[in-house]
């Protein structure tokens, strides 16, 4: 399976302020997947980032709320903008591979 | 109505056991159904990972899948500890790439 990575594992934020997910990949994939993950709840797509076109994202989820980047096939970044105590969370990333889908550890995110 | 539910657990057995662990979902478009395990404080582990109606076995593992009651189920033989973590049952249509959750039954495997 491919190998991923993300920065920071964890994070504390005042709110308000915005945080820059890091999701890094040891093999060129194109499809790349940021879910969310709430306290006690399931995981959630928030958006799919292809690289070379503008992310897809879920209902619900909005492109100023969390704009993405995909750079290339190895990269991509989550921003979760303008920070609530109710976007804590944990942000994954995946990746499709091999026809199954590969996760990533997880950012935890907490906003005071 | 979720589209993929889970009882959340917690299931405690015994080392040694069969563990069955069970997902009920909806949308009769769903087509790929996997398994995860996630263990505190890390990513999701896939597991499993099965299409349509049927058995597929992996070690201790058995993934099984009856479309027509809509009801996935993962049998886990011979439990060690080690497998106590959340186990993520996920259903995916043949059309997209977007993967449907469910919440996901803790299991603790006493020693």
């Amino acid at each position: 399976s491919a190998v991923i990575s993300q920065k920071p594992s964890r994070d504390i934020c005042q709110r308000g302020t915005s945080l820059t997910i890091q999701c890094q990949v040891d093999s060129q994939v194109t499809m790349m997947f940021w879910y969310r993950q709430q306290p006690g709840q399931s995981l959630t797509l928030i958006a799919t980032a292809n690289q070379g076109s503008e992310a897809t994202y879920e209902s619900g989820f909005v492109i100023d709320k969390f704009p993405i980047s995909r750079p290339n096939l190895t990269f991509s970044t989550l921003t979760v903008s303008n920070m609530s105590p109710e976007d804590s969370s944990i942000y994954l990333c995946s990746v499709e591979w091999d026809g199954g889908q590969f996760f990533g550890p997880g950012t935890r995110l907490t906003v005071l | 109505q979720k589209e993929v539910e889970q009882d959340p657990g917690p299931l405690s057995v015994p080392e040694g056991a069969i563990v069955s662990l069970n997902c009920t979902y909806s949308n009769s478009a769903f087509q790929y159904f996997m398994w995860y395990r996630q263990y505190s404080r890390k990513g999701p582990e896939l597991l499993m990972y099965t299409y349509s109606s049927g058995n597929k076995e992996d070690g201790r593992f058995t993934a099984q899948v009856d479309k027509s009651s809509k009801y996935i189920s993962l049998f886990i033989r011979d439990s060690q500890p080690s497998d106590s973590a959340t186990y993520l049952c996920a259903s995916q249509m043949d059309s997209s790439y977007k993967l449907i959750f469910g919440s996901g039954t803790r299991l603790l495997v006493r020693p």
